[in-house]
């Protein structure tokens, strides 16, 4: 079935580091692909997303990459912040099974001053 | 706007006791979810609903009943909860991109 795997946190950086959270998945059509975020108490956030192969979401200074030909979809950021600190979740969007939503299982990222 | 609104926020419960989470939703989407969320285990989905009428399992549907009840709600129900329901609860709606997410509902269960 269709399946979304992250690696596991958690993740330990300092600040100013680079940032990178690994995410591959399974579908059996064309997928879109999304990474949220979840800040502590909170509900998820999108962060940013990408529709067809090749793609590149970006959002405050997250990027990532629709890869299909690894079918991976890696979160990267150049330099975080303590502000940061989160769990970052990779999920698809299945277009045939209407709209089904499917996640891994979040990687818990925190970022020391 | 509102987006997605969950109802209760909190809630504790005894074993074999019966509740319903509501969910709703003002961006006229067609799509609805319900997911548990779990430490170490990402959300899971439990039911959702691609349109109005229409609902389908997910993938941890076991001891849940949904209703879409219009375009708007998408119920939750615990028939007999057990401890192993203790979770944050999430309720999702969806058009053709992203979904939307409530804050959660936090469920106990002793």
């Amino acid at each position: 079935g269709d399946s979304v795997t992250q690696m596991e946190g958690p993740v330990t950086l300092s600040e100013e580091a680079f940032l990178t959270i690994n995410c591959t998945y399974t579908a059996t059509g064309y997928p879109s692909l999304f990474w949220y975020v979840q800040y502590p108490g909170e509900g998820l956030q999108l962060l940013l997303k990408a529709t067809k192969a090749d793609d590149k979401g970006s959002n405050k200074g997250f990027e990532a990459t629709y890869r299909k030909e690894t079918t991976s979809f890696h979160l990267e950021k150049g330099s975080v912040q303590v502000s940061d600190s989160a769990v970052y979740f990779c999920a698809l969007r299945v277009r045939n099974q209407g709209g089904k939503l499917i996640f891994g299982q979040g990687t818990e990222l925190s970022v020391k001053p | 706007n509102a987006g997605v609104t969950q109802t209760p926020k909190f809630q504790v419960l005894k074993t074999g006791q019966s509740m319903t989470l509501q969910c709703a939703q003002d961006m006229n989407h067609n799509s609805m979810y319900w997911y548990r969320q779990d430490p170490g285990m990402g959300l899971r989905l439990i039911y959702y609903s691609a349109s109005e009428g229409t609902t389908d399992k997910g993938e941890v549907p076991n001891g849940y009943n949904v209703s879409r009840l219009n375009k708007r709600e998408f119920s939750l129900r615990l028939e007999s909860a057990a401890p192993s329901q203790t979770s944050v609860y999430f309720c999702a709606s969806s058009e053709t991109g992203h979904g939307h997410f409530g804050d959660g509902t936090r469920l106990s269960i002793l």
